[in-house]
């Protein structure tokens, strides 16, 4: 099985803060990695598809990067609603996920 | 807007099966494949299993020997079996629409549907 690994598990940053979350593959995905933000006691929300491509519906501060085993997640200017917990999951025939990044108000 | 409803029992005994059904709403369940996803409590997402509308299927090999997953078109709805439980299947159950634009992921989700393994 492909093993996903987020970095850091948990992040505190302020409104207005450029925050990048990191996703590594335990082998090539190539940009079969997915994106995806979950508030407390609602169901995860796709944000970002195929490494890079935007949901629609998705702010624009919100981009994906990277290929192979490598990838991030980046929010270019924290808003209020963004403190949430943001997993990587990859899209192969078996699927996995991250275990989760906590992004916490500092 | 197509709309997914998880329902089913909130408890379950161990050891027993549990069942839960996933409604799919303002759309019609053929030409995509369906998910389930479960999420115990302070924990990660992990994926249990999806089926084609057809009637294939993939499941989680760690779960492979107690997953079935079906679906049935005539009422738009897909389901879950879950057998021999303990409490480590304690989790919000989720369902969820694997959409295929030349890639895959899961772009709509229900609101999930809380099971508690307990005697």
């Amino acid at each position: 099985d492909i093993q996903m690994t987020q970095s850091p598990s948990s992040l505190s940053a302020s409104v207005g803060d450029r925050v990048t979350i990191t996703c590594r593959a335990s082998q090539n995905i190539g940009s079969y990695l997915n994106w995806y933000q979950q508030k407390p006691g609602k169901a995860p929300k796709l944000l970002i598809y195929a490494a890079s491509s935007l949901q629609s519906g998705v702010p624009l501060r919100f981009s994906g990067s990277g290929s192979g085993t490598d990838f991030t997640l980046t929010i270019s200017s924290l808003q209020p609603e963004d403190f949430a917990t943001y997993s990587c999951q990859q899209s192969d025939s078996t699927l996995t996920f991250g275990q989760g990044t906590r992004l916490e108000i500092k | 807007q197509v709309q997914l409803q998880e329902s089913g029992p909130g408890l379950v005994k161990p050891s027993e099966t549990l069942s839960l059904t996933c409604i799919v709403s303002g759309g019609s369940i053929s030409n995509h494949y369906w998910s389930w996803i479960r999420q115990p409590p302070g924990k990660g997402l992990e994926w249990i299993g999806y089926i084609y509308y057809s009637g294939s299927t993939n499941y989680n090999p760690s779960l492979k020997s107690r997953v079935t997953i079906s679906v049935d078109t005539s009422k738009n709805q897909f389901s879950l079996k879950l057998s021999s439980v303990t409490a480590a299947d304690t989790a919000v159950y989720y369902c969820a629409r694997r959409r295929y634009n030349y890639y895959y992921y899961m772009d709509v989700w229900g609101k999930g549907t809380t099971v508690t393994v307990s005697s």
